[in-house]
């Protein structure tokens, strides 16, 4: 059973950058695993971020960018913004009409 | 714009069934595969299905395989997931999400609906 792991929770201060990560359990992050990354305040439904490692999603904004960081997909906040305060999901392609979400980063920014 | 609405959730006693509706506006939606995806309470998001466009098999997450199934109706803009055999652990709320557009290189989740709340208890 491949697991998809991030970081439960990170801190940040507003105006810096701040890293996630989207790892497997046993092997590497490519792009063949098409990463994706969603946003998802309390009681409201993901907005999607990024696709395809790297392509924004309609609308965000810039400071939020893609990449795979060694062996690991990665979501990067360029200058954090009070409103960045949500829970952050990555999506790994696993083939075959699979898809594996991590289990979230919870996001703080103070 | 895409709109997508899902209805059908409630209370459901274990072991009964309940089937989900998601209707979807403001695209050819015969022309994009279309996904559920589940939130139990105060936990992450669970993939949960996968049904193409057209009339290929459909994916499903092992812990619903066998019990759920995907379904839609091209002609009505309606996606389904019939649930059977609910469990306790099955209580979540249920989003339908749109796949994105299926060029080469590209699997994600577009555009998501608000989320129908399924309860499952006795």
């Amino acid at each position: 059973q491949t697991v998809v792991t991030q970081e439960p929770s990170f801190s940040v201060s507003p105006g810096e950058t701040v890293t996630l990560t989207c790892g497997l359990s046993s092997g590497s992050v490519s792009t063949n695993y098409y990463p994706s990354w969603y946003q998802q305040t309390p009681g409201q439904a993901p907005r999607t971020l990024i696709y395809s490692t790297n392509s924004r999603s309609s609308g965000v904004p810039d400071r939020f960018s893609g990449s795979i960081l060694g062996n690991k997909a990665a979501l990067t906040i360029t200058g954090a913004q009070a409103d960045d305060e949500s829970d952050y999901y990555c999506v790994l392609y696993m083939g075959s009409g699979i898809s594996v979400f991590g289990g979230g980063t919870k996001l703080t920014v103070l | 714009q895409v709109h997508l609405e899902e209805s059908g959730g409630g209370v459901v006693q274990p072991g009964g069934s309940l089937r989900l509706s998601c209707a979807a506006s403001g695209f050819t939606f015969s022309n994009f595969g279309m996904h559920w995806v589940r939130q139990a309470p105060g936990k992450g998001l669970e993939w949960l299905s996968f049904k193409e466009f057209d009339e290929s098999n459909p994916f499903y997450a092992d812990s619903v395989k066998g019990r759920f199934t995907i379904s839609r109706d091209n002609s009505k803009n309606m996606l389904y997931l019939q649930m059977n055999s609910l469990r306790a652990e099955d209580a979540a709320v249920y989003y339908c999400a749109r796949r994105g557009p299926a060029v080469a290189g590209t699997w994600y989740f577009d555009y998501w609906g608000q989320g129908t709340l399924v309860t499952v208890s006795s």
